[in-house]
């Protein structure tokens, strides 16, 4: 199994900021990697998809980068709505599929 | 745009089988190409991938459930069965599917349409 770790656990910034979050895989996921955004009470929504493509109605202030075992999830300037937690995911071992454990995003 | 909405009981008992439908409505499906996947996540936890399963009704399960699981569908609607249940299988349970893009695209490999999710406790 491949196992997803996210770092930080929780994330404090303010509005305006630029956010960095990081994924690593325990092994090479090549770029079969996504990024999903959740809000207490709703679904996950997908946001990256094969390490660097926004789904589609993603805003252009969401990027992602990397290859390999090691990911970001780059926000560049934070908006309200973009407070919550955020997990990677790995689809290299198709079709078995694996979480990180996710970071929180709060506001400080 | 296809959407989902997740059903069944909220409260079941332990040692009893979990019982869940994930009903499909609107958009176009391309019948020959989805899949579609369960998923749970636990009180204040992170996500967990429980299985996948093609039209064709080939099915892929999380290792660490395959003893308990079958999912199953028909044109219209994936079923999730999940036996000997405990309180640890407490949890949201969402059912989700891929854009509405072909297997050529890298996109149709991620779940882009998730119900809203059914809360689903375990406990006598």
């Amino acid at each position: 199994e491949i196992i997803l770790t996210q770092s930080p656990a929780t994330l404090s910034l303010s509005p305006g900021e630029g956010a960095t979050l990081s994924c690593r895989a325990s092994q090479n996921v090549i770029t079969f990697l996504a990024w999903y955004q959740q809000k207490p009470g709703q679904p996950p929504r997908l946001l990256i998809y094969d390490a660097s493509n926004r789904a589609t109605g993603i805003p252009d202030r969401f990027s992602g980068s990397g290859s390999g075992t090691d990911f970001t999830l780059t926000i560049s300037r934070l908006e309200p709505e973009d407070f919550a937690f955020y997990y990677c995911q790995q689809r290299s071992d198709w079709p078995l599929i694996t979480f990180g454990q996710g970071t929180r995003l709060e506001i400080k | 745009q296809v959407q989902l909405q997740e059903s069944g009981p909220g409260l079941v008992k332990p040692t009893e089988t979990l019982s869940l439908t994930c009903g499909l409505s609107g958009g176009a499906i391309r019948s020959t190409m989805y899949y579609w996947g369960w998923f749970r996540q636990p009180p204040g936890k992170g996500l967990e991938w429980i299985g996948t399963i093609y039209h064709s009704g080939t099915a892929h399960y999380n290792p660490s459930l395959r003893s308990r699981v079958t999912i199953s569908t028909d044109t219209s609607k994936i079923s999730l069965s999940l036996s000997s249940v405990t309180a640890a299988d407490s949890a949201v349970y969402y059912c989700a599917g891929p854009p509405d893009v072909g297997p050529e695209n890298d996109y149709y490999y991620y779940m882009d349409v998730w119900g809203k999710g059914i809360t689903v406790t375990v406990a006598s």
